[in-house]
């Protein structure tokens, strides 16, 4: 199974900063994903990041806001940008393994705690 | 589209109790079914899927599924818990043909002695 770290664990900015979280896995994946987690709800899928094409996003969501690198088989980073207090939340890396359908296991970091002052 | 909608946000039970976390879901296709477990301050974990074949599925550690499709739900049980079972646990479905996983809002378990 695919084991995920993430950078940093948590941290607290200021209102128009940015910070970018970093995913490192310990195996090639096709597809890694990004969600958000905020307090009390459920994981929203920000974009799917695949190797070597530009990511793809979920309705409600924008590169600008939420620009994402994926330079290789292992390692994507999620930045939030210009943030503000709505922005709190867990972020979450995941991706799959398996033969690259809808029935790979989905495996998950251990997620970037975000609070914005 | 999918929807997931999980019942209960938090559900307190005693040690060696059964218990029951509550899952219903929309889609308009065929689906596959899936409980991750979160506990503190780690990453979400896949407990248990149903993908097809029989309905009632389970995990290592006791926790079983039954897929009913006329009722559209996945429920989690577990005849007697344990307090290190105290976790939140998301119920997820993703169709058939797709790669996007809805996930409900969690239900929050509460163990106690």
């Amino acid at each position: 199974s695919a084991v995920i770290s993430q950078k940093p664990s948590r941290d607290i900015c200021q209102r128009g900063t940015s910070l970018t979280i970093q995913c490192q896995v310990d195996s090639q994946v096709t597809m890694m994903f990004w969600y958000r987690q905020q307090p009390g709800q459920s994981l929203t899928l920000i974009a799917t990041a695949n190797q070597g094409s530009e990511a793809t996003y979920e309705s409600g969501f924008v590169i600008d806001k939420f620009p994402i690198s994926r330079p290789n088989l292992t390692f994507s980073t999620l930045t939030v940008s210009n943030m503000s207090p709505e922005d709190s939340s867990i972020y979450l890396c995941s991706v799959e393994e398996g033969a690259g359908g809808p029935t790979d296991t989905q495996y998950f970091g251990p997620g970037t705690r975000l609070t914005v002052l | 589209a999918q929807s997931v909608t999980q019942l209960d946000s938090q559900v307190p039970v005693f040690e060696e109790a059964p218990v029951e976390l509550r899952c219903n879901y929309s889609s308009s296709v065929s689906v596959y079914l899936f409980w991750y477990v979160q506990y503190p301050n780690q990453g979400l974990q896949l407990l248990l899927k149903y993908l097809s074949g029989s309905t009632l599925v389970e995990s290592i550690n006791g926790f079983e599924a039954e897929f009913n499709k006329s009722q559209t739900s996945f429920h989690l049980r577990k005849p007697s818990v344990h307090i290190s079972d105290t976790a939140e646990y998301f119920c997820a479905v993703r169709n058939t043909g797709g790669f996007k996983t809805i996930f409900g809002a969690g239900t929050r378990l509460f163990v106690k002695a």
